[in-house]
Parts: C-alpha cells; sequence; structure tokens
C-alpha cells in the first residue's frame, strides 16, 4: 500500500527567508502528485499540480518539483511571508483513483 | 479552478441522531466523488469512493452500515453518519474528479460534532 511521509513535521522560519517542504513516497507507479495548503479548521487548497510525466511544476512563488523513480518531491517557497503559514500536504494519486496524503508539514513564518 | 461545495458547513447533532452532509460539484460533472476524515492534527483519511449510479467502495475499516453514502447524480453525493456518537465527531471533507488522470477538488469541509 502507498505510503506517503513528509518532512519536517514542523517548521519556523522568519519571513523573507527561502524553505523547502520535502515529501516521499513508497510506490513510484503515481499517475499524479498535488500539494496542497490547509489553514486550521478549513478545508484544502490546491496549490500544484504535476503529472507523472513532469519533473516541476511553479506558481508564483511556489516551485514543486518530482523525481518519481526515488518517490520524492519537494515543495520550494520563495520569500516567505506570514501569510504562508499553514499546514501543507502532498498527496499522491493511484491507478485506484485515490489520492494517499502525507502526514503534513506545519509552516510558520515569524514577523 | 473548478469548485466543489459541501453543506453545512457546521452540524452539531446529539447522540443517536443521524447527520447527512451534501457535496455538490458546481461546475463540473464528477464521475468520482471520495469522502475523507480528518481528526485533529492528523491527515485525511479517505472513507470511501463513490462513482454516479453505483454503491461507494469502502475502506477497510470503515462501517457501510454507518456511513451511508449516496451519488444519485454526476453532481451531488451525499454522505449520512447513522446514528452518531461522540466518537464520530469530525472534519469531514469531500472531494469529486472528471478521473483517473484529472486533479481532485475538494470541499471546503464539515465540523461534525456528536454531543
Amino acid at each position: 500500500k502507498q505510503e506517503v511521509t513528509q518532512i519536517p513535521a514542523a517548521l519556523s522560519v522568519p519571513e523573507g527567508e527561502n524553505l523547502v517542504l520535502n515529501c516521499s513516497f513508497t510506490d513510484s507507479a503515481i499517475y499524479n502528485l498535488q500539494w496542497f495548503r490547509q489553514d486550521p479548521g478549513k478545508g484544502l487548497t490546491s496549490l500544484l499540480l504535476i503529472q507523472s510525466s513532469q519533473r516541476e511544476q511553479t506558481s508564483g512563488r511556489l516551485n514543486a518539483s518530482l523525481d518519481k523513480s526515488s518517490g520524492r518531491s519537494t515543495l520550494y517557497i520563495a520569500a516567505s511571508q506570514p501569510g504562508d503559514s499553514a499546514t501543507y500536504l502532498c498527496a499522491v494519486k493511484t491507478g485506484a483513483n485515490n489520492l494517499f496524503f502525507g502526514t503534513g508539514t506545519r509552516l510558520t513564518v515569524i514577523p | 479552478g473548478a469548485v466543489v461545495s459541501q453543506h453545512p458547513s457546521r452540524v452539531i447533532c446529539k447522540s443517536g441522531t443521524s447527520v447527512k452532509i451534501e457535496c455538490r460539484s458546481l461546475d463540473f460533472q464528477a464521475t468520482t466523488m471520495f469522502w475523507y476524515r480528518q481528526f485533529p492534527k492528523q491527515s485525511l483519511m479517505l472513507m470511501a469512493t463513490s462513482n454516479e449510479g453505483s454503491k461507494a467502495t469502502y475502506e477497510q475499516g470503515v462501517e457501510k452500515d454507518k456511513f451511508l453514502i449516496n451519488h444519485a447524480s454526476l453532481t451531488l453525493s451525499t454522505l449520512t453518519v447513522t446514528s452518531a456518537h461522540p466518537e464520530d465527531s469530525s472534519f469531514y471533507i469531500c472531494s469529486a474528479t472528471l478521473g483517473l488522470a484529472y486533479e481532485q477538488y475538494f470541499g471546503p469541509g464539515t465540523r461534525l460534532t456528536v454531543t
């Protein structure tokens, strides 16, 4: 069964720093990988979707990479802002059309 | 991106009663809808997958007689928590997709509290 792990579980950085969140998955047979943001008590906001044939996607200050063969993805956030504080979840889609979620990284950007 | 709505956003009910949560895809026809639950400070756990017009597929450990799922149309799925108990209190999130190669869109979630 697919297992998705995110490291670190929590991260605090001062405003303006660049940072990297990591995601690893055990089964490389995936269709795509998504990064989400979740604010406390709220639903999920999709940030980036990378298809299995792609290596990276960019949106504004966010850049996500995918190395399917090694089962890894990273989410790079440039010039972090206090508004970026949230929990970031990665999820991989398998052939059963299911999304397997990681454990999440709780990010705090200190003003 | 596509929009998925959930109703209600919050519900409080007494132990032993049943609660229905609706999930709608507002601007696309979803061939597949999913129901997740999320406990505090934990990740999302898939409860069941439903395709329009057919029975839902439940994940191991999820009681299908307790969590009734109806996917009557390509834009609506409902989750009914029957005979709710305090341990059913959780955040329930639905999602919808056009298909395997497509993005999955998530609803805003429903906070269920059973007293």
